[in-house]
């Protein structure tokens, strides 16, 4: 079955870029998403990429995806306080039916 | 363009009581899910609609959770009774009918005590 894998902490300093890593093992994942979670909130969709693109840029956001090695990450270029949230990386083989959640990476930025 | 609406934003209940939460979905999005978020984890799917009709409720524990979208756009979630394992955030999302992009609301938190 799916099995979505992240780290849970990382922390930077604000101004400094931060990437979120993601690893996945279902290879008919044909979309691959980051969503956001702030404290006590619902989750934000940030950005998507489809398995057939190896990156997406989006502002600050960065999304690289290494379909070999089943890998997906998000940079934030610039983190400011406001990114201090949950981040989680999501795979579906059908859009936006059934999505696969990992268990979401805490960023924290110190001012 | 208004968001998923949810309610309530916060729930307690004792065990074996019985809770609905209420879901309206962005304008003109066909498909509705509901998903468990438990403190920690991501978010599960447990039911997934398409206008009125289940598409997938494969992990929804059918012995105590029931879901309906009787006109094809609110839909409600039951659980009845409740356990102290379903203290969980309740999100709903929606998206267009085959659609790239689900778009989440701002959950119910339930706690069972």
């Amino acid at each position: 079955g799916e099995d979505v894998e992240q780290s849970l902490f990382l922390s930077v300093r604000e101004g400094d870029s931060s990437v979120i890593n993601c690893t996945y093992t279902d290879s008919s994942s044909t979309y691959l998403y980051w969503y956001k979670q702030e404290p006590g909130a619902g989750l934000q969709l940030l950005t998507y990429i489809f398995s057939n693109m190896d990156m997406k840029q989006d502002q600050r956001l960065t999304v690289l995806l290494n379909k070999k090695d089943k890998h997906l990450s998000l940079r934030i270029a610039d983190t400011q306080t406001g990114d201090s949230a949950i981040y989680f990386c999501a795979e579906s083989i059908t859009g936006a039916n059934n999505l696969f959640f990992g268990t979401g990476t805490r960023l924290t930025v110190i001012p | 363009e208004a968001g998923v609406a949810q309610s309530p934003r916060y729930k307690i209940i004792e065990k074996r009581q019985s809770v609905a939460f209420w879901c309206n979905p962005i304008s003109g999005h066909a498909t509705l899910y509901w998903y468990q978020q438990i403190l920690g984890q991501g978010p599960k799917l447990l039911i997934q609609f398409q206008n009125n009709g289940v598409v997938d409720d494969s992990q929804l524990p059918k012995d105590r959770f029931s879901a309906e979208r009787l006109k094809g756009v609110d839909s409600t979630l039951k659980i009845q009774p409740a356990k102290l394992e379903d203290s969980a955030m309740y999100l709903c999302a929606s998206s267009l009918a085959g659609g790239s992009e689900a778009f989440f609301g701002q959950g119910t938190r339930l706690t069972v005590v």
